[in-house]
């Protein structure tokens, strides 16, 4: 399977733990980008990169929140001191380069859910 | 920044009944805009994009939508639904100028099908 790829699929932590999900974007995708969804709403934006470089944040992203792209291939976000707010769908996305045409596809998310 | 408004939240048709979901954007500048699809258990999907030129623009599955400018409206139609579209359906928009290309979701429309 050449998409988007993301792990682990489901995630249950207890409340002040930390977590650390994946995301393997498509081979010659430069973009990567991180949403997160929850229940009954569409996904909201977190942050993106542009090759290794995390060029924006969304206010969403508190200082909790860090991702990173070391190699401009896979990407991590870590979550630190989960909090019961935080349970929800993170989604991964990519696309070819800077383009606005460019499609940006989405991987089948890491549920969160923090007890 | 721009925001993005679904009507519908869950809508009910019998087979080869119309569709048509409903989807209005607030932003002032030039928007590029998007309906995504998610079937049950899979990721989001690319269901059609609008750029510039016709404003009627076709997509995957025989699903069409419409950009009336004027009115900020990006509508999603299809003349004959069947049971395989029973999906959540999200309209979506980045904005041309944007730089990181982030898709701003509407709070998506729950499709069901009935056989």
């Amino acid at each position: 399977d050449t998409g988007v790829s993301q792990d682990p699929r489901h995630k249950i932590t207890k409340r002040g733990q930390n977590v650390t999900f994946r995301c393997d974007p498509i081979s010659e995708h430069n973009r990567l980008y991180w949403y997160r969804q929850t229940l009954g709403q569409g996904p909201e934006f977190l942050t993106y990169f542009q090759n290794e470089a995390q060029l924006e944040k969304s206010r969403l992203l508190s200082d909790r929140f860090s991702a990173e792209r070391p190699k401009g291939s896979f990407s991590t976000l870590e979550i630190q001191r989960t909090e019961q707010g935080d349970s929800a769908m993170y989604l991964c996305a990519s696309s070819l380069d800077e383009s606005s045409y460019n499609e940006q596809f989405f991987g089948p998310g890491t549920r969160l859910t923090v007890l | 920044a721009q925001s993005v408004s679904q009507h519908n939240h869950h809508v009910i048709l019998s087979e080869a009944a119309s569709l048509e979901l409903g989807c209005n954007y607030s932003y002032g500048g030039t928007v590029n805009l998007f309906w995504y699809v998610q079937y049950p258990g899979q990721h989001l999907q690319l269901l059609l994009k609008y750029f510039s030129g016709d404003p009627l623009v076709k997509g995957i599955k025989g699903f069409e939508a419409e950009f009336i400018k004027s009115k900020f409206s990006f509508n999603l139609r299809k003349p004959s639904v069947q049971w395989s579209d029973t999906a959540e359906y999200f309209c979506a928009v980045n904005a041309q100028r944007n730089a990181g290309n982030m898709l701003t979701f509407g709070g998506g429309t729950r499709l069901m099908v009935k056989p």
